[in-house]
C-alpha cells in the first residue's frame, strides 16, 4: 500500500499558487519525500524531492513539516499546462505510487 | 541524449502469447525499473535492477520476468500473456537509489485479448 494520503482532486486559478498537501505519517528517518506529476498518459515527470529540509527548484517548492509527517508542494504561479495528476511518494527501497491528486488549473 | 526509450509503443497480444518489452537508457544509470499503470491508478513496481546482472522483485512481479544483461538495457518479458496484464508499462532509471530521482520513459500500451 502507498504510504501517503492526498486529496483526490483540487482546482487552482491560473496565475495563483497551487498548494498540494500530502500526509505521510509513517515515514521512516531515511525515506525521502518525492513529487512527480503525470500529464495525460505520459510518463511521470520528476518535480522535486527532499529529506528533512525545505527545497526549491525552478518548478516548485517543497515544504516538509518538522516532524516529517506531512508536506506541501507549491507551484508558485500555476499555468494551464500544470493541469496533471500529482503524486506524493515516500521513497525507501522502492517507490510506491498512490492515486495522486488531480490538479485542474482554470483560466 | 535520448534519456529513457521504450520499444514498442503499442502492442496487441492474444492470450497465451509471449513478448518482450525493451527499455534503454543512455544516462549511465545504475538502477532501472519496470512499472505498470492500470486505468485510474498510480504506477505499481513490477521488477527492478540495481546494476548490470542483477534483478529484484517489486510489488507485482507475478507473470513477468526481467533481465539486465547490459547496463543500458532492461528487458521485461511476458511468457504467457493474460488479459489481466493489459496495462500501460513504464520503464524508469536512476543514478542510484532513494536519493536520486527516477527518469521515466514514454510508456508501452499493451492490450491482451
Amino acid at each position: 500500500d502507498a504510504k501517503t494520503t492526498q486529496p483526490p482532486s483540487m482546482d487552482c486559478a491560473e496565475g495563483r499558487a497551487a498548494n498540494l498537501p500530502c500526509n505521510h505519517s509513517t515515514i521512516s528517518g531515511n525515506e525521502y519525500v518525492y513529487w512527480y506529476r503525470q500529464i495525460h498518459s505520459q510518463g511521470p515527470q520528476y518535480i522535486i524531492h527532499g529529506l528533512k529540509n525545505n527545497e526549491t527548484n525552478e518548478m516548485a517548492s517543497l515544504i516538509i513539516t518538522e516532524d516529517r509527517k506531512s508536506s506541501t508542494l507549491i507551484l508558485p504561479h500555476a499555468t494551464l499546462r500544470d493541469t496533471a495528476v500529482y503524486y506524493c511518494i515516500v521513497r525507501g527501497n522502492d517507490m510506491r505510487f498512490g492515486a495522486g491528486t488531480r490538479l485542474t488549473v482554470k483560466p | 541524449n535520448a534519456g529513457v526509450t521504450q520499444t514498442p509503443k503499442f502492442r496487441v497480444l492474444k492470450t497465451g502469447q509471449s513478448m518482450t518489452l525493451l527499455c534503454a537508457q543512455d544516462m549511465n544509470h545504475e538502477y532501472m525499473y519496470w512499472y505498470r499503470q492500470d486505468p485510474g491508478m498510480g504506477l505499481r513496481l513490477i521488477h527492478y535492477s540495481v546494476g548490470e546482472g542483477t534483478t529484484a522483485k517489486g510489488e507485482v512481479p507475478d507473470g513477468y520476468n526481467v533481465s539486465r544483461l547490459k547496463k543500458q538495457n532492461f528487458l521485461l518479458g511476458l511468457e504467457s500473456a493474460a488479459p489481466s496484464q493489459t496495462s500501460v508499462y513504464f520503464c524508469a532509471s536512476s543514478y542510484s537509489g532513494r536519493a536520486n530521482e527516477q527518469f521515466f520513459g514514454p510508456g508501452t500500451r499493451l492490450t491482451v485479448l
